[in-house]
């Protein structure tokens, strides 16, 4: 079976950088994705990984080491609409469906 | 508007009703997926159509749990029998792609379902 883990809540700051961890342990892995969802909202796309190393987009950043089984979303300058829940997911084999881990809900403070 | 909708948004039903929860993907998106969401948890996948075609549902809790998709647009995911533990928020979401590796999810909003 597929178990993704990553912490239950994190607190930042306006302002600061969090870093916030993903481990995975699946069998036939193809890529690793990190959706946002604001509470009663639909997740939407942040970023994807399929070969190691870091994907920059803006204020957000991605990482990932497939030997590791280790994916990292770095968050620069926070805001406090960046207070949402983060979700790590994988896809596996040839499965188009996401499998995803429990999220990571972050509260950003002034 | 150009993404995915669903509705109802939100459905209260009693133990033991039957309901349908619809799904509209964004035009021309070949694959769709239902997934469930339990309160603070991460989505948990239910099932997946590849147009018309329903090539995954292990993820189907009980065979009270019933999709379709029968033009390869719209979807009906229907709960017979609905218990308190199907209580969740049903997602859909669509993807443009039918395969290879890289297939992003657009999501709708989700079904917010109660059973009392």
């Amino acid at each position: 079976g597929q178990n993704i883990d990553q912490p239950t809540e994190m607190t930042a700051t306006e302002g600061a950088i969090v870093q916030i961890n993903c481990t995975y342990q699946t069998s036939g892995f193809n890529g690793l994705f990190w959706y946002q969802q604001h509470a009663g909202e639909a997740p939407t796309f942040l970023s994807y990984n399929v070969l190691d190393g870091l994907e920059e987009k803006g204020r957000f950043s991605s990482f990932l080491s497939r030997s590791k089984g280790y994916s990292y979303l770095l968050l620069k300058e926070l805001q406090m609409k960046d207070s949402a829940s983060y979700l790590c997911a994988v896809t596996h084999n040839a499965g188009n469906m996401l499998t995803f881990g429990g999220g990571t809900r972050l509260m950003v403070k002034p | 508007g150009a993404g995915v909708s669903q509705s109802p948004r939100y459905k209260v039903a009693k133990r033991g009703q039957d309901v349908a929860l619809r799904c509209d993907p964004i035009s021309g998106h070949v694959s769709l997926f239902w997934y469930q969401q339990a309160l603070g948890q991460g989505p948990e996948f239910l099932t997946y159509f590849q147009n018309e075609a329903q090539l995954d549902k292990s993820g189907l809790p009980s065979d009270r749990f019933f999709a379709e998709r029968p033009e390869g647009s719209v979807s009906t995911l229907k709960i017979q029998r609905t218990q308190q533990e199907d209580s969740a928020v049903y997602l859909c979401a669509s993807s443009l792609g039918a395969g290879g590796i890289y297939n992003e999810q657009f999501f709708g909003p989700g079904t917010r379902l109660t059973v009392l």
